[in-house]
């Protein structure tokens, strides 16, 4: 079983700062076949990006993934106040399908 | 568009089985190259994916899980279902259905539904 590590566990930041999250696994993964979920709370994950890079329909260009093999990261640039929430990487090659433990952005 | 809803028992007791369905609307099942997912997130244990069945049939099931999991699907009702027995306390957790489409992971997600086990 992959194993996706998160870090950090927390960030606390302001609306329009930009911020990069990172996912690491425990071996590589086929085919860079990661994806990065943003949840709110009382919400379903939503989709942000597949393929380690490729925005899912309808995700702003201010959300960016980039990363092979073992790292990943999600970044973010100039915040906006809708994207405060937990986000999830999330790993396709192999089975069992596999979630990090998530960061959650929050509010500064 | 298409939606999933998850229904079943939001209270299951202690060693018995855990039964869910979750309807799709807006699209046929049998169209695509889908597998029918189940994922829990609780507290204790983050998201886990559960398992997935494709029209066909064909079933995956997490390790952790597969001696517990059965998956079913029914075309003619466009509908899928997930099994689990010998539930214990700490499978309390919201039960969210999903539909896995090859090179992009679990693209649309049911609301999710609370599942407490608990006598």
């Amino acid at each position: 079983e992959i194993v996706l590590t998160q870090s950090p566990g927390t960030l606390s930041l302001s609306p329009g700062e930009s911020v990069t999250l990172s996912c690491r696994a425990s071996q590589t993964i086929s085919n860079n076949y990661l994806a990065w979920f943003q949840q709110k709370p009382g919400q379903a994950p939503r989709l942000l990006m597949s393929i380690a890079s490729s925005r899912a329909t309808g995700i702003p260009d201010r959300f960016g993934g980039s990363g092979s093999g073992t790292d990943f990261t999600l970044t973010i640039t100039r915040l906006e106040p809708e994207d405060f929430a937990v986000y999830y990487c999330q790993q396709y090659g192999s089975s069992p399908w596999t979630f990090g433990q998530g960061t959650k952005v929050e509010v500064k | 568009q298409v939606q999933l809803q998850e229904s079943g028992p939001g209270l299951v007791k202690p060693s018995q089985t855990l039964s869910l369905t979750c309807t799709v609307s807006g699209a046929s099942m049998s169209s695509g190259s889908y597998y029918w997912t189940w994922i829990r997130q609780s507290a204790g244990k983050g998201l886990e994916w559960i398992g997935h069945i494709h029209v066909s049939g064909t079933t995956d099931y997490n390790s952790s899980l597969k001696s517990r999991v059965t998956m079913s699907v029914d075309t003619s009702k466009n509908q899928f279902s997930l099994n689990l027995s010998s539930v214990t306390a700490a499978e309390t957790a919201v039960y969210y259905c999903a539909r896995w489409t090859p090179r992009r992971s679990f693209v649309i997600w049911g609301q999710g539904t609370l599942v407490t086990v608990s006598s």
